[in-house]
């Protein structure tokens, strides 16, 4: 299994941007990276997914490098709404499979005026 | 159209009884997850159900916590005699398994205290 491991916590100001990055030495030929934002009595909600280089969508991007075994999600110029918890998965998207989708800890992000 | 949705919202009990928890799945998909999350933790996985498959319950953390599911409709999670280390958010998640993508979906939660 992929083990994951990112920072505790973060903190930045709104306007910023936020940089928070992945480990995961042991990923997996099939594995995707997925990032979850969950926010306080909430259930997690699915930011953007990769496989390798580089992916943007409307919210964040995802900057994974060439070996894989770490990756980057940017948020361009937070807000105080984006103060939440963000996590990081790895996994194969096609078999699914729960433990095969492995949360890591997570990291507290925490925007500031 | 509607997302997962899981009830109670809200369930207290008394150390030693038993409870149900349920989760309705987005219509159509085929994969669900149960997950716990307790205070200030991360997401910790229970039990996966994939079609007709078999279940993997490797993450069932003792004999007193089951689930079921009905074909690829609710799923139900009970936990036996409880305690009060399973006091947490009961989550639950389904994903299409469609297109290469396993985005999961989650629900609410059920915020369990056992007292």
């Amino acid at each position: 299994l992929a083990k994951t491991t990112q920072p505790i916590s973060m903190d930045s100001y709104e306007g910023q941007e936020v940089n928070i990055t992945c480990s995961h030495n042991n990923i997996a030929t099939n594995d995707y990276i997925t990032w979850y934002q969950q926010f306080p009595s909430q259930g997690p909600r699915f930011i953007i997914q990769g496989y390798k280089t580089k992916v943007t969508n409307e919210v964040a991007s995802l900057f994974i490098p060439a070996d894989r075994k770490s990756s980057t999600l940017s948020l361009p110029r937070v807000s105080l709404s984006d103060t939440a918890v963000y996590y990081c998965l790895v996994g194969d998207p096609v078999t699914g499979g729960g433990n095969k989708l492995t949360f890591g800890t997570g990291t507290q992000l925490k925007v500031e005026l | 159209g509607a997302g997962v949705s899981q009830s109670p919202s809200n369930k207290v009990t008394e150390k030693g009884k038993d409870v149900e928890l349920r989760c309705d799945p987005i219509s159509g998909h085929t994969a669900l997850y149960w997950y716990r999350q307790r205070l200030g933790q991360g997401l910790e996985f229970l039990i996966y159900f994939q079609g007709n498959s078999a279940p993997d319950k490797s993450g069932l953390p003792s004999d007193r916590f089951s689930a079921e599911r009905t074909g690829e409709s609710v799923s139900t999670l009970t936990i036996q005699r409880t305690q009060q280390e399973d006091s947490a958010v009961y989550l639950c998640a389904s994903s299409a398994l469609a297109g290469g993508s396993d985005t999961q979906y989650f629900g609410p939660g059920t915020r369990l205290t056992v007292l």
